[in-house]
């Protein structure tokens, strides 16, 4: 069984462009949680989706950042016009129903020039 | 603000010797409770978890206190190895399936 897979691992974009990462649970969880973070520092909640729906996105910017996870597909954490200050780690976590324990992904590390 | 923390940023252990993590958390109604162990350029990977009707969980060479009473958490390695060397965060369930993470600890195994 395949852990939680994200890509791309490192993604490096130019101030203004596009940042799309992406997220696929582990087979069977139908849960999947988006994370941030800053170096030397802990993990911050953005964000927390079932399929088709946003359950929480109390940490989620509330401008130019947004998810989904479609009925089909992976789940995508999207920034649009990204500033320097959106450089971080940006994990993925996914878990079964009923169960608290989160998996987490290798992460994208996401650079802004 | 954070609900999780953890009294030390760093731990510099001996290897061989036991480690012990702390965490205090200032929900009294989380119900869950996670370590995480997070390596150099990789995602966070579960440990060991205790919920809130246990005070002690073992497992191979970790043992989990949870103390309710001050809202304190502790990781426990056992005869800590190289490998151990890694960004340790406990985590709490604070609402609905959602986890709330400390800062972290930094432990750092000497030979």
């Amino acid at each position: 069984n395949a852990g939680v897979m994200q890509n791309p691992r490192h993604l490096v974009r130019r101030r203004g462009q596009e940042a799309r990462l992406r997220c696929s649970p582990m087979k069977g969880h139908s849960h999947v949680y988006w994370y941030r973070q800053l170096p030397e520092e802990g993990l911050k909640f953005m964000v927390y989706l079932q399929k088709e729906n946003i359950i929480d996105e109390s940490g989620m910017p509330k401008e130019r950042f947004s998810a989904e996870f479609p009925k089909e597909g992976p789940s995508i954490l999207r920034i649009q016009q990204v500033v320097r200050g959106d450089s971080a780690a940006y994990f993925c976590a996914s878990r079964t129903e009923n169960y608290y324990e989160q998996y987490f992904g290798p992460g994208t590390r996401l650079t802004v020039t | 603000g954070e609900s999780v923390g953890l009294h030390l940023p760093t731990l510099s252990v001996q290897e061989g010797d036991n480690s012990i993590i702390n965490c205090a958390y200032s929900n009294s109604a989380s119900d869950y409770f996670i370590w995480y162990k997070q390596e150099s350029g990789k995602g966070p990977q579960f440990i060991i978890d205790i919920r809130s009707n246990m005070d002690k969980r073992q497992g191979q060479r970790v043992t989990v206190l949870l103390n309710k009473t001050v809202k304190h958490l502790s990781l426990q390695i056992a005869a800590t190895q190289p490998g151990d060397s890694a960004v340790y965060f406990c985590a709490e369930n604070t609402n609905d399936y959602k986890l709330s993470f400390g800062a972290g600890t930094t432990v750092t195994v000497r030979a």
